[in-house]
C-alpha cells in the first residue's frame, strides 16, 4: 500500500495567490483528516470528513481556507487569497473503516511557503 | 483552546537513560491516547496508545502512563536511543474520531 499521498511536497508562492493541496487516502478507509503544523501552535485539526461528508470544520481559521472531497480517494484544500501567515506544513490523514481506536496514518506533507 | 497540553517544547537526554515525555489534557471525554513519533520531512506516525480503562500500556522499550484523576499521561523510553531523535506528539481521542493534538516535545538523545 503507497500510504497517503499528498501532492505537491512543496509550494511556494506569493500573496494574494490561490493554493490548492491534494490528499489521497489510503484505499478503504473511511475518514479524512486536514492538520497544519505551526512551530506555535503544533498540530492543529482544520477539518475531518467521514464517508466524505464534512464533519467538523470549526478549525478552519478563515474564509479564505476551504476543504472539499468529491469521492472516497480525493480531498482538496485551497486557500485563497494565501497570506504570509499561513506558512505551515499541511498534513492529510485518513483512518481504516475498521479503526476502534481511531489511530490515524498520516501522509508525508506539504510545506507551504507564502512570499 | 488547547484540550492537548505537552509544556516541554523539547527534551535532551543521554542514550541509555530514560526519557519521559509528559502530556496533559483538560477534556474529561477523550477515552483514548496516543502517541505520534515524527521524523523531519515525514509525517507523524503512530507509536503507541491506551485506553482510558486501563493505566499502563507496554511495547518495548516504550511504555504509556495514564493518571485519569490527573488527566495526565506520559511516555516513557528506556533505553533511550539516537534514533528515538525526533518530535513526539500526544494525541487525544473521543470515539467520534475527533482527535486532538498537542504541541510536540523535540527530543534529542545523545550518543
Amino acid at each position: 500500500d503507497a500510504g497517503v499521498i499528498q501532492s505537491p511536497r512543496h509550494e511556494v508562492t506569493e500573496m494574494g495567490q490561490e493554493v490548492t493541496l491534494r490528499c489521497k487516502p489510503i484505499s478503504g478507509h473511511n475518514s479524512l483528516f486536514w492538520y497544519r503544523q505551526t512551530m506555535m501552535r503544533g498540530l492543529e485539526l482544520l477539518i475531518y470528513f467521514n464517508n466524505n461528508v464534512p464533519i467538523d470544520d470549526s478549525g478552519m481559521p478563515e474564509d479564505r481556507f476551504s476543504a472539499k472531497m468529491p469521492n472516497a480517494s480525493f480531498s482538496t484544500l485551497k486557500i485563497q487569497p494565501s497570506e504570509p501567515r499561513d506558512s505551515a506544513v499541511y498534513f492529510c490523514a485518513s483512518t481504516p473503516r475498521e479503526s476502534v481506536y481511531n489511530e490515524q496514518f498520516f501522509g508525508p506533507g506539504t510545506r507551504l511557503t507564502v512570499l | 483552546d488547547q484540550q492537548v497540553k505537552q509544556n516541554s517544547p523539547s527534551l535532551s537526554v543521554q542514550e541509555g537513560r530514560i526519557s519521559i515525555l509528559n502530556c496533559d489534557y483538560t477534556n474529561s471525554m477523550f477515552d483514548y491516547f496516543l502517541w505520534y513519533k515524527k521524523y523531519p520531512a515525514e509525517g507523524p506516525t503512530f507509536l503507541i496508545s491506551i485506553s482510558s480503562i486501563k493505566d499502563k500500556n507496554e511495547d518495548g522499550r516504550f511504555t504509556v502512563f495514564l493518571n485519569k484523576s490527573a488527566k495526565h499521561l506520559s511516555l516513557h523510553i528506556v533505553p533511550s536511543q539516537p534514533g528515538d531523535s525526533a518530535v513526539y506528539f500526544c494525541a487525544a481521542s473521543e470515539r467520534n474520531n475527533d482527535m486532538r493534538f498537542g504541541a510536540g516535545t523535540r527530543l534529542t538523545v545523545k550518543p
